[in-house]
């Protein structure tokens, strides 16, 4: 079993849908980043939280520490937005970092 | 202020021939990471360094593989011997001293291609 688990695995949505990707973990957390990763591209750090929720531009994030889950929301989505969103979870020991598989997102005009 | 650097973008190997990576972290950063992403499947840890030194090679094969950071120059990952395997994507990212590892700002990737 995986230690960060996401889903769904792949997604298709509309332009200007709400969109939401979750994430589940099993490991103590010191942090969790959503990162974006473009076809053949490089990766994007959103968002790095350990509580509580972000906001940036039509991007939200929160994170549930007791439910070790989180949730990545895109509002009025956008065919730029579409790319591959993985959830990366740091342990709160050592120097590791545990990735989800990502979901790969498809926004169609 | 540029981001993290590596190069090449993409690189060809014939099996048997080696490969270097290289990764520039960002200005003021001296902690450096690498990770692996094979075809299909999500990014794995491979090893941390600081500079001069490896603190965590938990996520390296035991065999062909190395990596280092020397005082001056870039970060650089080397594969001895490349097999079909390890065509995958490579990427690196940094973080500055003073913040947790977690912190990390990831570079573009390297795309290995084994032939």
């Amino acid at each position: 079993k995986n230690e960060v688990e996401q889903s769904p695995q792949n997604l298709t949505a509309q332009e200007g849908e709400f969109i939401t990707i979750n994430c589940s973990y099993s490991v103590g957390i010191s942090a969790l980043h959503w990162l974006q990763q473009h076809p053949g591209g490089g990766i994007v750090s959103l968002f790095m939280l350990s509580s509580g929720k972000k906001k940036h531009g039509r991007l939200i994030a929160t994170i549930n520490i007791q439910e070790k889950h989180s949730s990545l929301h895109i509002t009025a989505s956008h065919p730029r937005d579409s790319a591959v969103y993985i959830c990366a979870v740091g342990g709160n020991t050592g120097n590791q970092f545990y990735f989800g598989t990502g979901t790969s997102l498809t926004v169609i005009p | 202020n540029a981001g993290v650097m590596q190069n090449p973008r993409h690189l060809v190997r014939r099996r048997g021939q080696e490969a270097r990576l290289r990764c520039s972290p960002m200005k003021g950063h001296s902690h450096v990471y690498w990770y692996r992403q094979l075809p299909e499947e999500g990014l794995k840890f491979m090893v941390y360094l600081q500079k001069e030194n490896i603190i965590d090679e938990s996520g390296m094969p035991k065999e062909r593989f190395s990596a280092e950071f020397p005082k001056e120059g870039p970060s650089i990952l080397r594969i001895q011997q490349v097999v079909r395997g390890d065509s995958a994507a490579y990427f690196c990212a940094s973080s500055p001293p003073s913040l947790a590892f977690y912190e990390q700002y990831f570079g573009p990737g390297t795309r290995l291609t084994v032939t």
